[in-house]
């Protein structure tokens, strides 16, 4: 099992420009959730989702778009890019039960110029 | 929205030593976790506490639940360098909700 997937690992884009970070999960985990990361910040929670066609917001939403199309995939839809929005994106997923662990995937470096 | 606040934010020590971090909040949290992240990674999992008054012990480590569900602390014994590394501790809003709120981090440094 690959785990959680991200793609790009690192992006650089320009203000007002428009990108989506994609997050793949094999585990076929129910949940699946997006963060970032800024220094002396921890993380924090942009938007979530319980399930295929379910998403709801976290902490930061604005600025961000998502959709779960299916139980594998959840891309996070940058929709005009701000300086404000250089961070690190962490996706992760998890199974339904148990003591919710949270599998984080390597994380998207990006920076908006 | 509930916060988590961790002390230190930073700690420096030296290998063999003993140390305490700290996750505290106002609020009610029905289950709490604690990560160590390490440099281009992702966090990954140590421990999840569900019980106020808990402890869990994971090799060196040992985590607490307060009894009111609204702090916990993660204590580490004989410190080695391979525990180096970003600790987070996180809370679940409400209970069954998926919705987790992270603590602001101790960045932990162990010299050899």
């Amino acid at each position: 099992n690959a785990g959680v997937t991200q793609t790009p690992k690192f992006q650089v884009l320009k203000t007002g420009q428009s990108m989506t970070l994609q997050c793949a999960q094999d585990m076929n985990h129910e949940y699946m959730s997006w963060y970032r990361q800024d220094p002396g910040m921890g993380l924090r929670l942009i938007h979530y989702s319980v399930g295929a066609g379910i998403t709801d917001q976290g902490e930061v939403p604005n600025g961000y778009n998502v959709s779960r199309s299916t139980t594998e995939d959840f891309p996070l839809r940058l929709l005009s890019a701000a300086p404000s929005q250089t961070s690190v994106y962490f996706c992760a997923s998890t199974k339904r039960g148990g003591y919710n662990e949270q599998f984080f995937g390597p994380g998207t470096r990006l920076t908006v110029l | 929205t509930q916060l988590l606040e961790q002390s230190p934010q930073f700690l420096s020590i030296q290998e063999g030593e003993n140390l305490t971090v700290y996750c505290n909040s106002s609020s009610v949290f029905s289950s709490l976790q604690w990560y160590r992240q390490e440099p281009g990674e992702g966090p990954v999992l140590l421990v999840t506490v569900v019980t106020g008054g808990e402890v869990k012990k994971l090799k060196r480590l040992t985590f607490q639940f307060g009894d009111a569900r609204k702090d916990s602390s993660l204590h580490i014994t004989a410190a080695q360098p391979g525990d180096t590394g970003l600790y987070l501790c996180a809370g679940e809003e409400g209970s069954g909700t998926y919705k987790y709120i992270f603590g602001t981090g101790t960045r932990l440094k162990v010299l050899a």
